[in-house]
């Protein structure tokens, strides 16, 4: 069964510190695709990255940096230098390729971390 | 860039009516659809996917016949909360990929507040 867990349920910091939201996730497929999701009051999902299982660099996007570690199962997700504006609920999500639709990914989300930058 | 728009963004009904929710992708073909729910402070669980031209597939313990969803085009899927009571307050979200487009974004559109008074 697929399952993700975001043990943080809420995080909050003092402007400028780095955060690092962690996400671990359980799959049987050998083929998966990792996301993260922004979502701020308004509700909207803001996508943030995708992540297929056999790509295992970490990635960098600005104060953004992901570190995908197969040997732990774990997505985690740091931002650099945080900013009010970064405050917002964040979703951990994996997807199966066996459920693939059509081309349509059909998501399992975390619980969500809600992170708070206090100015 | 593809944009998959809700209708309504808010809505108010009262306990026992019915309201339709839809989902439109804008610029783009999905032949494919979900539908995910999100209670107050929870995660997002997925309750049905919309399949065009064709009944749609339920998660377990998702209620086909108090939520109907049809999705009658290529761009277009509804959702309908028949007989709504207050526990079925809740944000809906919806979510497509553009089937013939290359790129690995699942677009989801803007989201849906129900209030069931």
């Amino acid at each position: 069964a697929q399952k993700v867990t975001q043990a943080q349920t809420e995080i909050s910091v003092v402007e400028k510190e780095d955060v690092t939201l962690d996400c671990v996730y359980e799959t049987r497929d050998t083929t998966y695709y990792l996301f993260w999701y922004k979502q701020p009051p308004s509700g909207e999902l803001v996508f943030l990255i995708r992540r297929n299982s056999f790509d295992e660099q970490n990635e960098i996007s600005g104060r953004y940096s992901w570190n995908f570690q197969k040997s732990t199962s774990s997505f985690n997700f740091t931002i650099t230098a945080s900013q009010v504006v970064d405050s917002a609920v964040y979703f951990c999500a994996l997807s199966e390729a066996s459920k693939i639709i059509q081309g349509a990914q059909k998501l399992v989300f975390g619980q969500g971390t809600r992170l708070t930058i206090n100015p | 860039g593809a944009v998959v728009s809700q209708h309504p963004s808010w809505v108010i009904c009262k306990s026992g009516t019915s309201v339709k929710i839809e989902c439109r992708s804008l610029d783009f073909q999905a032949t494919t659809m979900f539908w995910y729910r999100q209670f107050p402070k929870q995660s997002l669980m997925l309750m049905a996917t919309s399949n065009e031209g064709s009944k749609a597939t339920y998660e377990q313990g998702v209620e086909k016949d108090k939520f109907l969803i049809n999705h009658a085009s290529l761009t277009l899927s509804t959702l309908t909360v028949t007989s709504a009571h207050p526990e079925d307050s809740s944000f809906y979200i919806c979510s497509a990929r553009p089937t013939v487009l290359s790129g690995n974004t699942i677009y989801f559109g803007e989201g849906s507040w129900l209030t069931v008074v």
